[in-house]
């Protein structure tokens, strides 16, 4: 079957500028995850949602950050005020119970963001 | 703190050998441990994951093998392939816990 899929691919931005990520998880799946991996490191956590609430959002770095995912499906990361410290790959996991670490996140393309 | 963390940053094989990576994590309370795979552009895809029950799990050409009482995961690919390269992470969490964490990744290079 599909597995996640995230658009764009790739997007370029200038700084100050605001960006939407969107993710589609694979169908059936109750939990949603956002991370950020920057070059040569591992991704890191960014945020989960449990259906349509966002369960935990501790892993944003500030409040120009933010995710929606109102039908409990599709979801998309906002950025404000673009900053050049946020081009990172953004990668969208999903993953089919909700809560519980014991459950495999299967993860999306991901999409590469630059801020020039 | 609680990390993961690889031993070694690159390793080279011959096609045909057998590689053997390894990982290290602090948090004693992690409960469940996954491979992921990613090649360049990609994003990271599920290889083989082990509970902290079992200590040693068998996939197809891959074994995942855990060592609780030194806190120590490795990952065997048999026969390993040029397909084989990528960076491969391994990530932690527990049964109470959702959030991966990511080790730093290990570039493996398969030379035919």
């Amino acid at each position: 079957g599909a597995g996640v899929s995230q658009t764009p691919s790739n997007k370029v931005t200038e700084k100050g500028k605001y960006v939407e990520l969107r993710c589609d998880p694979i169908s059936g799946h109750t939990a949603l995850y956002w991370y950020r991996q920057s070059l040569g490191q591992g991704p890191e956590f960014l945020i989960y949602f449990q259906g349509t609430g966002a369960a935990d959002d501790s892993g944003l770095p500030n409040d120009r950050f933010f995710a929606v995912r109102p039908e409990g499906s599709v979801s998309t990361l906002k950025i404000q005020r673009t900053e050049r410290g946020d081009s990172a790959m953004y990668l969208c996991a999903s993953s089919l119970l909700a809560g519980g670490g014991l459950d495999t996140q299967y993860f999306g393309p991901g999409t590469r963001l630059t801020v020039l | 703190g609680e990390s993961v963390g690889l031993h070694l940053p690159t390793l080279s094989v011959q096609e045909g050998d057998n590689s053997i990576i390894n990982c290290a994590y602090s948090n004693s309370a992690s409960d469940y441990f996954i491979w992921y795979k990613q090649e360049s552009g990609k994003g990271p895809q599920f290889i083989i994951d082990i509970r902290s029950n079992m200590d040693k799990r068998q996939g197809q050409r891959v074994t995942v093998l855990l060592n609780k009482t030194v806190k120590h995961l490795s990952l065997q690919i048999a026969a390993t392939q040029p397909g084989d390269s990528a960076v491969y992470f391994c990530a932690e969490t527990n049964g109470s816990n959702y959030k991966l964490t990511f080790g730093k990744g290990t570039l493996l290079t398969v030379n035919p």
